[in-house]
């Protein structure tokens, strides 16, 4: 079955300083992976996702995430950071089961911009 | 175009009593989801729907029922609240369409209390 790790509860970063945001999955099967951001009260907003192609993906707000299959790992990365970026941060997997696909998410990772 | 809306936005009920929440989208899309988010867990899928008149379980399904009888919304209901059941509920959808199947539209979420 799969299921995403997001090795980190909360990350602390000073503004403009570079943040990596890591996520580890588990499949025995091809994977979708995605990252979305959670705005305080807010509903999930997808930021980017890896289907095929390019292992480097770049989504919105400058975050680029590389697909990294010998590790399974889909790391989120941002070189600078504002403060606007404080959010939740869900990496998610792509499962296939019951005859339907879902997404599964990781626990969330909460980054904290610090002036 | 509105996307994924939720209704209420918030709630309190007390142990026993009995509310359905409504998600409603514009988009067309054939799938639609209803999940809870925790602190610490993600979001954990409670049900979902393929579509118009069809629904199924998902990771958490106890205690909630749901029911898409139309394409639009997907209603789900606590028949009996516990204070378990205390959450944040997210609704999503996405569409059936190869461009589009891996990617989900979030509402913006209905905070419910259970006393």
């Amino acid at each position: 079955a799969q299921s995403v790790t997001q090795l980190d509860s909360q990350v602390p970063v000073f503004e403009e300083a570079p943040v990596e945001l890591r996520c580890n999955y588990s499949s025995s099967v091809s994977v979708y992976l995605f990252w979305y951001v959670q705005y305080p009260n807010q509903g999930l907003q997808l930021l980017l996702k890896y289907l095929s192609g390019s292992t480097l993906v770049k989504g919105i707000n400058g975050f680029e995430a590389e697909f990294n299959k010998s590790q399974t790992s889909f790391h989120l990365r941002k070189p600078s950071v504002h403060i606007s970026d404080t959010a939740e941060y869900f990496c998610a997997v792509n499962a296939f089961s019951g005859g339907y696909n879902k997404l599964i998410f990781g626990a969330g990772t909460r980054l904290a911009v610090h002036p | 175009n509105a996307g994924v809306t939720q209704t209420p936005k918030f709630r309190v009920l007390k142990t026993g009593q009995s509310m359905t929440l409504l998600c409603a989208q514009d988009m067309n899309h054939e799938y639609m989801y209803w999940y809870r988010q925790d602190p610490g867990m993600g979001l954990r899928l409670i049900h979902y729907s393929v579509g118009e008149g069809t629904t199924a379980k998902g990771e958490v399904p106890d205690g909630y029922n749901v029911s898409r009888l139309k394409k639009q919304n997907f209603l789900l209901g606590l028949e009996s609240a516990a204070p378990s059941q205390t959450s944040v509920y997210f609704c999503a959808s996405r569409s059936d369409r190869t461009g589009g199947i891996y990617e989900q539209y979030f509402g913006p979420g209905t905070r419910l209390t259970v006393t």
